[in-house]
């Protein structure tokens, strides 16, 4: 049974600091990971999608990278400001390529100017 | 193109009472997802559909849960008898297919209280 876990649950850093947020997931025969943000009170948004076959995903000041081997992902912020303050999740599917998506609890970033 | 709409945004009602939630997905997608978010277990996958038809509703808590897709821009998921332990939040979430490109897009959800 996949299990996607992110760590750590909160995270609090000062503007302009860069950081990573963590995921990791138990069945690495997954075929894409997708990285999300839920601002309070709001839907998610996507905001990376990395297939298998690719390594890593970049967008602006965000880039994500994936390690299937090690069931892996990270998701880097560079100079972070106080509008990344959001709940970040990551979620990949129930196994392989199903449509089923399996989320992990998020992380809760807070950007404190 | 509007993104994934729902309603209502928001719904407050008696244990009891039935409720219904819509979505509208996004034209061109052909997978439709319900989830429920609550603080306990975040996110959990209640159903989802492909080309209208259900493929996997394993998540669907209870017989007073059920869903329907008549056809490609409408979905509703109606709770009946609502139960206090139903209230969360409800998202639709939208794909085309996820083994291609398939991001998944979603509602802004629907906010439910049971009393």
């Amino acid at each position: 049974k996949q299990e996607v876990t992110q760590i750590p649950a909160a995270l609090s850093v000062p503007e302009g600091e860069n950081l990573v947020l963590n995921c990791s997931f138990t069945d690495s025969a997954i075929y894409n990971l997708q990285w999300f943000r839920q601002d309070p009170g709001k839907g998610l948004t996507s905001l990376l999608l990395i297939q298998s076959s690719q390594r890593e995903q970049t967008s602006g000041r965000l880039n994500a990278s994936l390690d299937k081997s090690s069931g892996r992902s990270t998701l880097y912020i560079a100079a972070s400001q106080p509008g990344d303050s959001a709940t970040y999740l990551c979620a990949v599917p129930s196994q392989g390529g199903s449509e089923k998506l399996v989320f992990g609890k998020g992380t809760k970033l807070t950007v404190n100017p | 193109d509007a993104g994934v709409i729902q309603s209502p945004r928001h719904e407050v009602t008696e244990m009891g009472q039935e409720v219904t939630l819509r979505c509208k997905p996004i034209s061109g997608h052909d997978y439709l997802f319900w989830y429920r978010q609550t603080m306990m277990r975040g996110l959990e996958l209640l159903i989802y559909f492909n080309n209208n038809v259900p493929i996997d509703d394993s998540g669907m808590p209870e017989d007073r849960f059920s869903a329907k897709m008549p056809n490609a821009s409408f979905s509703t998921l109606k709770i009946q008898p609502s139960e206090p332990r139903d209230s969360a939040v409800y998202f639709c979430a939208s794909s085309a297919s996820r083994k291609n490109t398939g991001e998944l897009f979603f509602g802004e959800g629907s906010r439910l209280t049971v009393l």
